[in-house]
């Protein structure tokens, strides 16, 4: 069964930094590419970030551009997402999920793990 | 980066059909084959709906279908049973970022 399990979500103050960390299970991972995908409290869902199978390629949405690093260790099946500079309006529920293959094919989100909540206060 | 655009909320009876529309450009939706929708209940992380327009994954009832016209995709879903009732969104790929849509409530009567 392919599985993503996020942590690291806490409560951390504005200007501050976090790591996330979802590690995954069930399929090969260094096959696929992977995404973060955040959802502030009673909002939709945001693309943030998506990283290649072999973390060669990395792209950002314009909100966390500059602030946040996606990286993957794939011998420990890992990804993480690095958030510096965090704003009031980075709190949310921050989900990884599986991205496209090893060729480029499947641009959809599946599966997803149950998310990690950041809270940016003061 | 736009959001692609979804109405607020749809409702119909059980056993009706609804359709629900995502709206986007030709840099997204229009561009590309590669729309995708996600189920997502009260508390629960989403769930893949439909992929590459109109396919269906192994295991999501056949009720569920996709369409694309020109910037608009949409999906339907028919004889609408009570555990349909969720939220729904659009995806869509768009030159190496994704979007997606505002989001749709889905509430059966």
């Amino acid at each position: 069964e392919v599985q993503l399990v996020e942590s690291g979500g806490v409560v951390v103050q504005p200007g501050g930094s976090l790591r996330l960390s979802c590690a995954a299970s069930g399929f090969t991972f260094d096959d696929y590419a992977m995404h973060w995908v955040r959802q502030a409290p009673g909002k939709g869902l945001e693309w943030v970030s998506l990283i290649s199978w072999d973390g060669g390629s990395t792209y950002y949405a314009d909100s966390v551009k500059g602030r946040f690093t996606i990286s993957r260790d794939n011998s420990k099946n890992s990804l993480y997402l690095q958030m510096n500079s965090l704003r009031a309006e980075d709190t949310a529920l921050y989900y990884c999920a599986k991205g496209p293959n090893y060729y480029g094919s499947g641009n959809w989100f599946d599966p997803w793990g149950q998310g990690t909540l950041v809270t940016v206060s003061s | 980066q736009s959001a692609l655009t979804q109405p607020a909320s749809v409702s119909g009876s059980p056993g009706q059909s609804i359709t629900i529309s995502c709206t986007g450009t030709s840099s997204d939706v229009g561009g590309y084959n590669y729309v995708s929708w996600y189920q997502q209940h009260p508390g629960k992380a989403p769930k893949l709906m439909i992929y590459d327009v109109s396919n269906r994954p192994s295991g999501v009832s056949n009720r569920f279908s996709g369409s694309k016209s020109g910037n608009t995709a949409s999906l339907t879903i028919s004889g609408l049973q009570a555990e349909d009732e969720a939220d729904y969104y659009c995806s869509s790929y768009t030159s190496s970022s994704y979007v997606f849509g505002t989001g749709t409530k889905v509430t059966v009567l």
